[in-house]
């Protein structure tokens, strides 16, 4: 099971900052919050990722909670391009032997509006 | 660059037949995972490979099969087709660090989606 909850879906005026909230409160300590994206039919594409501190790319910026229970993706000014499912993952080391994988959970579907 | 690669992009098989998929990772990573995407759901993993041996298998049948190759790139092999197999399947190549156990740089391809009916 998913270890994320997302809303099912948002809207956001194009121009804008589009806000997208994850709650992770069963996140252990070695593990990371990723963020991927899905346009439709394509194979999902990475965002971002963080550990503890905000992090920034060119792509958006990732806001984490001091208790890590919580992260915050924004888009800082969303096109009409940036319509997709947004997944929040978390994401970390593997100390029994098992594999890495990534356990997505169903996204919020964002959908920016003209 | 080129990312990672997956062959059919899309294909229609009958009930009760088999198909195979193809992946080609991304140069330098020698992990392949596998994943499920049906319609309205997140992907679902299905398995992972790492210098052609399997490390991990998610809750799917023993219909589905797989291999990795020297060259690292992949196959997946599904038998026995049910109208339940179709989906999106989805490829991702990672660079596996060992002494971290970690996978890291998880890349997507496109994905083959497959049609049964």
């Amino acid at each position: 099971d998913a270890k994320t909850t997302q809303p099912t879906s948002m809207d956001c005026a194009e121009g804008r900052a589009a806000n997208l909230p994850c709650n992770h409160s069963t996140i252990s300590g070695n593990e990371y919050v990723y963020w991927y994206r899905q346009i439709h039919s394509q194979g999902p594409q990475y965002i971002i990722h963080g550990l503890k501190n905000n992090e920034t790319n060119e792509m958006a910026s990732l806001i984490i909670t001091e208790d890590r229970k919580s992260s915050t993706l924004i888009l800082p000014h969303a096109t009409l391009r940036d319509t997709a499912v947004y997944y929040c993952i978390v994401w970390g080391r593997n100390y029994g032997g098992a594999t890495n994988k990534l356990i997505f959970g169903t996204g919020t579907l964002l959908a920016v509006q003209p | 660059d080129a990312g990672v690669t997956q062959s059919p992009t899309h294909l229609i098989k009958t009930r009760g037949q088999q198909v195979t998929l193809r992946c080609s990772p991304i140069s330098g990573h020698k992990s392949v995972s596998w994943y499920q995407q049906v319609l309205g759901q997140g992907p679902q993993f299905i398995f992972q490979y790492y210098e052609k041996e399997e490390r991990g298998r998610g809750n799917f049948p023993d219909r589905f099969s797989a291999r990795q190759f020297p060259n690292y790139s992949s196959e997946l092999n599904v038998n026995a087709l049910l109208l339940g197999d179709s989906a999106l399947y989805l490829c991702a190549s990672s660079v596996r660090r060992d002494r971290e156990r970690v996978d890291y740089g998880y890349t997507f391809g496109s994905g083959t989606r497959l049609t049964v009916v």
